[in-house]
């Protein structure tokens, strides 16, 4: 069946350092791919999403380009702040138009002043 | 303000006694669903309903019900709670339930069941 796969984390990072958290995913067909963000004690909320191959998605400064070949989906950020530690998970969407995402298992992001 | 709300927020339980965790939206979504977030899990569907009176099972649906009486409403019902079910619940609707549409998530319901 799909999946997700994320890095594992936690990843802890200091102020203005560049970020990578990987995803890659195994899918029948061309799925809708998207990046998640849950900040502590938070629901989820949508950081960017892409719906076709080589699409990017950005959003405050976070970007990830929807990689056919690789399947992959890499979240990335050039300068992270304090403000973005918080849990990131990437989903993606099935063409079946079940409206079901399937979800990694998260990543949990750190920085540090 | 456009949102997901969930009720409550935090519960304790007992084994066996019959739960409901209310999910209302006001964004006039045909589309919801539940999910469960569980400790290197990530999240995992529950039930979905594409629309009023229309209801399915996701991945995980034993020993959980719904209903979708009205179209901004969608219950999760636990009817005999056990302890495998303390989780981490999520409610989340969208316009249509495309693969396209973005998902919006209410702000979780923590479940103790002991």
């Amino acid at each position: 069946g799909d999946s997700v796969t994320q890095m594992e984390g936690p990843v802890t990072l200091s102020e203005e350092a560049f970020l990578t958290i990987n995803c890659t995913y195994t899918a029948t067909g061309y799925p809708s791919l998207f990046w998640y963000v849950q900040y502590p004690g938070e629901g989820l909320q949508l950081l960017l999403k892409a719906t076709k191959a080589d699409d990017k998605g950005s959003n405050k400064g976070f970007e990830a380009t929807y990689r056919k070949e690789t399947t992959s989906f890499h979240l990335e950020k050039g300068s992270v702040q304090v403000s973005d530690s918080a849990v990131y998970f990437c989903a993606l969407s099935d063409r079946k138009n079940t409206g079901k995402l399937i979800f990694g298992q998260g990543t949990t992001l750190q920085v540090k002043p | 303000e456009a949102q997901v709300t969930q009720n409550p927020r935090y519960l304790i339980t007992v084994t066996g006694k019959k739960l409901t965790v209310t999910c209302s939206q006001n964004m006039n979504h045909e589309y919801m669903s539940w999910y469960r977030q569980d400790p290197g899990l990530g999240l995992r569907q529950i039930y979905y309903s594409m629309n009023v009176e229309v209801t399915d099972k996701g991945d995980v649906p034993e020993g959980y019900k719904v209903s979708r009486k009205e179209k901004r409403n969608f219950p999760l019902i636990l009817e005999s709670p056990s302890p495998n079910q303390t989780s981490l619940y999520f409610c989340a609707s969208s316009k249509q339930g495309i693969t396209t549409d973005t998902q919006y998530f209410g702000p979780g319901t923590r479940l103790t069941v002991l």
